[in-house]
């Protein structure tokens, strides 16, 4: 079983959508979670941290679910710029390393 | 504020060449991490740095692969031979909080070295 699991996509919607996405993972001594974009041919860059009482910024919210291992991120109000790959991103007790889904492709249309 | 910067940005090399990739990690960032990204197998650390000391190797495909740090602001991942399986996306990240348990601290990416080994 993969460590971090996310549904490849792409999702398509449309302007003014709102998307949300899912996460897995395996290991229940995962400590700290993470949302990082990654624009096409570019690097992945931190989207922003997943909190346990769930956490928004502006039109992003993320949510952990501890007991069922998986963490969502929901997008409002789409933009075509929101346009890219969503990587979910683990990280274990007591390492410093991440862990990183594959991510899930958004392709936001006029 | 410059971030972590990659070199070269593309790479283009025939099987059993050596390839050298250089990283310079954001100024005052005490861990170095190495990943390559492929369309099968998503992003792998490879290796990665505290204080310029590697503390964990264990992603490095094989003795094809090593990589340096020999001081805080420089690091090179070397192939050699290279292979064409070894034809992907290389990319450097450095943070600032080395190992801090349930730390939120982020990691910078660079722009990535794109290699291909025919």
């Amino acid at each position: 079983r993969k460590e971090v699991e996310q549904d490849p996509g792409p999702f398509n919607v449309p302007e003014g959508a709102t998307v949300a996405f899912n996460c897995t993972y395996s290991n229940s001594a995962s400590q700290s979670f993470f949302w990082y974009r990654q624009d096409c041919r570019k690097e992945p860059k931190l989207l922003m941290s997943v909190y346990s009482s769930g956490n928004e910024d502006g039109r992003f919210t993320a949510q952990l679910n501890r007991a069922s291992q998986y963490i969502s991120l929901l997008i409002r109000d789409s933009k075509l710029s929101d346009s890219a790959t969503y990587l979910c991103v683990v990280r274990v007790t007591g390492y410093s390393t991440l862990t990183f889904g594959k991510g899930t492709m958004l392709l936001v249309s006029p | 504020d410059a971030g972590v910067i990659q070199s070269p940005r593309h790479e283009v090399t025939e099987m059993g060449q050596e390839v050298t990739l250089r990283c310079k990690p954001i100024s005052g960032h005490n861990s170095l991490f190495w990943y390559r990204q492929t369309m099968m197998r998503g992003l792998e650390l490879l290796i990665y740095f505290n204080n310029n000391v590697p503390i964990d190797d264990s992603g490095m495909p094989e003795d094809r692969f090593s990589a340096k740090m020999p001081n805080a602001s420089f690091s090179t991942l070397k192939i050699q031979p290279s292979e064409p399986r070894d034809s992907a996306v290389y990319f450097c990240a450095s943070s600032s909080v080395p190992g801090q348990v349930g730390g939120q601290e982020t990691q910078y990416f660079g722009p990535g070295t794109r290699l291909l080994v025919l």
